[in-house]
């Protein structure tokens, strides 16, 4: 079965960074776009970035300005998520979540359980 | 304030039918992207409920079910059960903003 597991949150001092990891098993992992969604304290989710299943296309929220960079080693694997100039507002939990396409989008069929990172001083 | 707009809360007693409205804009649901749906249960990840609007994964009880018309969708749940108490999302993609995007969330209470 499709497991996802995240590593790497924190407690980081603003203006820091951090990276996140997310191992991936149970299916083809070069075949399907990944995302990170993330869900701030007692708030909604909020897609955060996503990569295409050869590493080729990426794209993030505009909200990020850019900070925010994705990536993935399709022969370990795993999906990372570099932070930089992490933000009080960064804080939540980081979820990497297996795309499905639909139509001309996805959705996202399998998550993993989370990891906290709290930017704080 | 979300791309998606979702009431913040909805009830009903057990064994009644809720529905939770998403409604969007002519830059994502009225631009003719899918409406997908998410159950989350309290600490614990979101689960896939609802895709393509209408279409259930495997497992997931038919008393769920989703519709699209226009710039809105809805997702409907019949014979209310306990273990329904969740939070629940829509989703779909804004060509304008070139990425994804959810509704706000709806916390469903069983009373």
């Amino acid at each position: 079965q499709v497991q996802l597991v995240e590593s790497g949150g924190g407690v980081v001092q603003p203006g820091g960074s951090l990276t996140l990891s997310c191992a991936a098993s149970g299916f083809t992992f070069s075949s399907f776009g990944m995302h990170w969604v993330r869900q701030a304290p007692g708030k909604g989710l909020e897609w955060v970035a996503f990569t295409q299943f050869d590493g080729t296309d990426k794209y993030s929220a505009d909200s990020l300005k850019g900070r925010f960079t994705i990536s993935r080693d399709n022969s370990k694997n795993t999906l990372l998520l570099q932070m930089n100039s992490l933000r009080a507002e960064d804080t939540a939990v980081y979820f990497c979540a297996k795309g499905v396409t639909y139509g001309t989008t996805y959705y996202f069929d399998s998550w993993g359980q989370g990891t906290l990172v709290t930017v704080s001083s | 304030q979300s791309v998606l707009t979702q009431p913040p809360s909805v009830s009903g007693a057990p064994g009644q039918r809720v529905t939770i409205s998403c409604t969007g804009s002519s830059s994502n649901v009225g631009a003719g992207f899918d409406v997908h749906w998410y159950q989350q249960l309290p600490g614990t990840a979101p689960k896939l409920l609802i895709y393509g609007n209408t279409n259930r994964p495997s497992g997931v009880p038919d008393r769920f079910s989703g519709s699209k018309s226009g710039t809105s969708a809805s997702l409907a749940i019949t014979g209310l059960q306990a273990e329904d108490e969740a939070d629940y999302y829509c989703q779909s993609y804004d060509n304008s903003l070139s990425g994804w995007v959810f509704g706000g969330g709806t916390k469903l209470t069983v009373l």
